[in-house]
């Protein structure tokens, strides 16, 4: 089974604090997705990391996929109210189509 | 351009009954997922269809659950003789050929009472 585990599973921090959550695998994946979802609301896509050791940064979003493949990270600096919601990462599986395979995803509380 | 729409937006069900989730995927898309989202888990893949063809329905549980994307109309994600343990977020998403982006709805939250 090629599962995503990520962590923490909930994070509650002052505004203007910075974070990291983590999603990692035992298994090599091709490329990985992460996403926010608010309250009441669909995921979002934020990024898609596809070469290992790739960084990329959205704003305050800074997202980096390890060297082997196995696991990323995405880092939030000085955070804010409005980034509170779940985190999640997702991995497209080899030869399974279009089937999205999730992390449990890190519920994120940004307090003012 | 629209984006994925789904409703109804909530829908409330008692056991037994039948609900019948529908979504419309963004213009020009002919790929369509469901996922499930239970309390305190994460989403799961249910069943990947493309125009009138079910692709990969290995996540849809075997009894109760169907699903439909005819040529015209929305894609139907049909669960009949619900129980409490249907209660769930269901989300549909949509893309335009396989491997793209998925482009996810705002989910229908079902509760069975």
């Amino acid at each position: 089974t090629q599962l995503l585990e990520q962590s923490p599973q909930f994070l509650s921090i002052q505004e203007g604090e910075n974070l990291t959550v983590y999603c990692n695998s035992s298994s090599v994946f091709s490329s990985l997705q992460w996403y926010r979802q608010e309250p009441g609301e669909g995921p979002v896509l934020l990024v898609t990391v596809v070469t290992g050791g790739e960084v990329k940064k959205l704003k305050r979003l800074t997202f980096q996929f390890g060297d082997a493949r196995k696991d990323s990270s995405l880092h939030i600096t000085a955070a804010q109210p409005g980034d509170t919601g779940l985190y999640l990462c997702a991995r497209l599986p080899h030869n399974q189509g279009g089937k999205l395979i999730f992390g449990q995803g890190t519920e994120l509380s940004v307090k003012p | 351009n629209a984006g994925v729409m789904q409703n109804p937006r909530h829908l409330v069900r008692r056991r037994g009954q039948e609900a019948r989730l529908r979504c419309s995927p963004m213009k020009g898309h002919s790929h369509v997922y469901w996922y499930r989202q239970l309390p305190e888990e994460g989403l799961k893949f249910m069943v990947y269809l493309q125009k009138e063809n079910i692709i990969d329905e290995s996540g849809m549980p075997k009894e109760r659950f169907s699903a439909e994307f005819p040529k015209e109309g929305p894609s139907i994600l049909r669960i009949q003789q619900v129980v409490r343990g249907d209660s769930a977020a269901y989300f549909c998403a949509s893309s335009q050929n396989l491997q793209e982006t998925q482009y996810f709805g705002p989910g229908t939250r079902l509760l069975v009472l």
